[in-house]
């Protein structure tokens, strides 16, 4: 049973502070990685996709991937009261016929406080 | 321009009724899901169609089927529905890439409550 596990939080933090969102998954051959934000009553909205090892960087969010470790995490800086919403990592297992078929943590919850 | 849309945006229905829910993407995207999201939150593939061939077909009951016209719609039908089906179902597309990234755009979501 291929797995994604993320903190169901709420995280909670100050605007302006670094939010940190942490995601863990099961199989090792894993090739392609995303983040998407979810805000209540809406659907997902992709924020950034990483599949090489180290950091990836857009804007106020940086994507980190360790594949020895099978972590994958998302920063946001600077964080701002419009980022509150649920986080959702999924992952593309790398088998058989079912590429693309992006498996889903069940999210974490950010709450930034102003 | 709506990228992926899906009508209805809400639906309620009695115990036993067959419904159907309608996607469409004008991305031209060659793969298109439809994923559920229960009350937790919690968000899980049901299928997924290329080319108008289905590729993934997750175990979901088999009163659920879903039909794909042409490239552009994945319509789900859904025959005797049960409480336990009220959920908000996603439909989302994507285009592969060399290095198989699949990015996939969701849909607004359809949310159906079964009385």
């Amino acid at each position: 049973q291929k797995e994604v596990e993320q903190n169901s939080g709420p995280l909670s933090v100050p605007e302006g502070a670094i939010a940190s969102l942490n995601c863990t998954y099961s199989d090792r051959g894993s090739q392609s990685f995303f983040w998407y934000r979810q805000y209540s009553g809406k659907s997902p909205e992709l924020i950034m996709f990483i599949y090489s090892n180290g950091d990836k960087e857009d804007g106020r969010f940086t994507a980190q991937l360790n594949k020895a470790s099978q972590y994958v995490s998302l920063l946001i800086r600077d964080s701002q009261p419009s980022d509150s919403a649920t986080y959702l990592c999924a992952v593309n297992p790398n088998y058989g016929g079912s590429q693309g078929n992006l498996i889903f943590g069940k999210g974490t919850k950010l709450s930034v406080k102003p | 321009d709506t990228a992926v849309s899906q009508t209805p945006k809400y639906l309620v229905t009695q115990m036993g009724n067959d419904k159907s829910i309608k996607c469409e993407q004008n991305l031209g995207h060659d793969t298109m899901y439809w994923y559920k999201q229960d009350s937790k939150k919690f968000l899980k593939i049901m299928f997924s169609y290329n080319n108008k061939e289905l590729i993934i077909n997750e175990t979901v009951p088999n009163r659920f089927s879903p039909k794909s016209p042409d490239k552009a719609h994945l319509n789900l039908h859904i025959n005797s529905l049960e409480l336990g089906d009220s959920a908000v179902y996603f439909c989302a597309s994507s285009q592969g890439s060399p290095t198989n990234v699949k990015t996939q755009y969701f849909g607004p979501g359809t949310r159906l409550l079964v009385l």
